[in-house]
Order: structure tokens, then sequence, then C-alpha cells
């Protein structure tokens, strides 16, 4: 399967704990996002890479969340002191973007997570 | 800044019949338009986008949606339902600043649940 992976696909943890989610994008893709969707609602926006530069960030990602793209392939969130807000699922997608060529975001399965 | 509005919960129809999931925009400048559908516990598949063109988009699994500038609408449309079609739809519009690189994120409405009954 080349599409998005996303590992682990649950997390349950408890408040104040870090907890770390990775994703693998599609492999010639060179756009890497991240998104949070809460029940009943649609994904908002927390951040996104373009190969390993960071270059727009969410006001919902707080200080205690923090992502990093190495290598220009895969993605890590870690969330800091876990709130019970922060339970969600969390998507990741990737693109493949050149100048003036607009093209559709590829998402993973999500990472659920459940703060206690 | 950009939204997206989805006015309904949850639409339902008869297999067989036509469906429409209706979706209204608000965006500065050209808007650049998706539809992406949810399965239970199960990422977004993409199903269309309108960037330029033709006011009707085809898509995949037999969806279309129609583009209105003047009311600012992108409607998605199946002329044919299916039971398996049943999912959740959501309709996105991307920060038009993606044409300078400055942003490329989706704004997302809140989901239509299409239920496709026998």
């Amino acid at each position: 399967d080349t599409g998005v992976s996303q590992n682990p696909r649950h997390k349950i943890t408890k408040r104040g704990q870090n907890v770390t989610f990775r994703c693998d994008p599609i492999s010639e893709h060179n756009r890497l996002y991240w998104y949070r969707q809460t029940l009943g609602q649609g994904p908002e926006f927390l951040t996104y890479f373009q190969n390993e530069a960071q270059l727009e960030k969410s006001r919902l990602l707080s200080d205690r969340f923090s992502a990093e793209r190495p290598k220009g392939s895969f993605s890590t969130l870690e969330i800091q002191r876990t709130e019970q807000g922060d339970s969600a699922m969390y998507l990741c997608a990737s693109s493949l973007e050149l100048a003036a060529l607009y093209n559709e975001q590829f998402f993973g399965p999500g990472t659920r997570l459940t703060v206690l | 800044a950009q939204s997206v509005a989805q006015p309904e919960d949850q639409v339902n129809v008869a297999e067989g019949n036509p469906l429409t999931v209706k979706c209204t925009y608000s965006v500065s400048g050209n808007p650049y338009l998706f539809w992406y559908v949810q399965y239970p516990n199960r990422g977004l598949q993409f199903l269309l986008k309108y960037i330029t063109g033709d006011n009707l988009v085809k898509g995949s699994y037999g969806f279309e949606a129609e583009f209105n500038k003047s009311q600012t609408s992108f409607h998605l449309k199946k002329p044919s339902a299916l039971v398996s079609d049943s999912a959740l739809y959501f309709c996105a519009v991307r920060d038009p600043r993606g044409i300078t690189g400055g942003g490329n994120k989706l704004t997302f409405g809140t989901g239509t649940q299409l239920k496709v009954e026998l």
C-alpha cells in the first residue's frame, strides 16, 4: 500500500503524559500536513511542512505541541503534558505541490487519541 | 478568513434516487474547492476538486459537483445513489494564498452524513 500511513492508530494516555505520533506520507510528496478532528466537526488545520521546513502553524497549535519532519520524509507530532481537551483524531495528509499545480491532499487513517 | 458551510447535518435518500449534498463557501479571491468522503474509522478520501474551467466537475465513484460562483456554492451530486455511498461527506476550500506559496491549508465544513436506504 503506497498511501499515507499513521502510527499508532489508537493511543490512550493519562492526563499529563507526553505522546508522539508518526506519519509516513506518500513517498514522492513534498508537502505534509497535520489536522485535528473532533467528534461532529470537520478536520482543523494544525501545521504543514514543505520538505523539512515547517511553513505554517495554526493558533490551535499551542506550545505543548511540536511537529518535525527531519529529513523531509516522515513526520512526528508530539503533545506534551496532555490534557483531556487534546482527545481527538489526528490526521496526516500529504500532497505533491509544484508551481501552479494545485493538487489534492491525501489523508492517512488517523491516530485517535484518548486522554483520561 | 475563508469558511465553508454545509447546512444539512444529514441527508437521507432512497437507493437509485439522485442525491445532492449542499456546500457554500466564503473566500477572498478565486476559490479552490474540494469534496472528501469519510467512512467510519478511516481517513478522508478525495472525491473531486474545482480549480478552474468547467463549472461541472466529475469525480470518483460517479460523483460530480457543480460550481456556482454567483451563489458561492459547490454542491455534490450523484444521479443514482447506492447504499454503499452512505458515509460522511466534507466540503473544503483551500487557502488562496497557496498561489504565492504562503499557505496551503484546507478549511473544512462540519460534514454531512449521507444515508442511502433500500
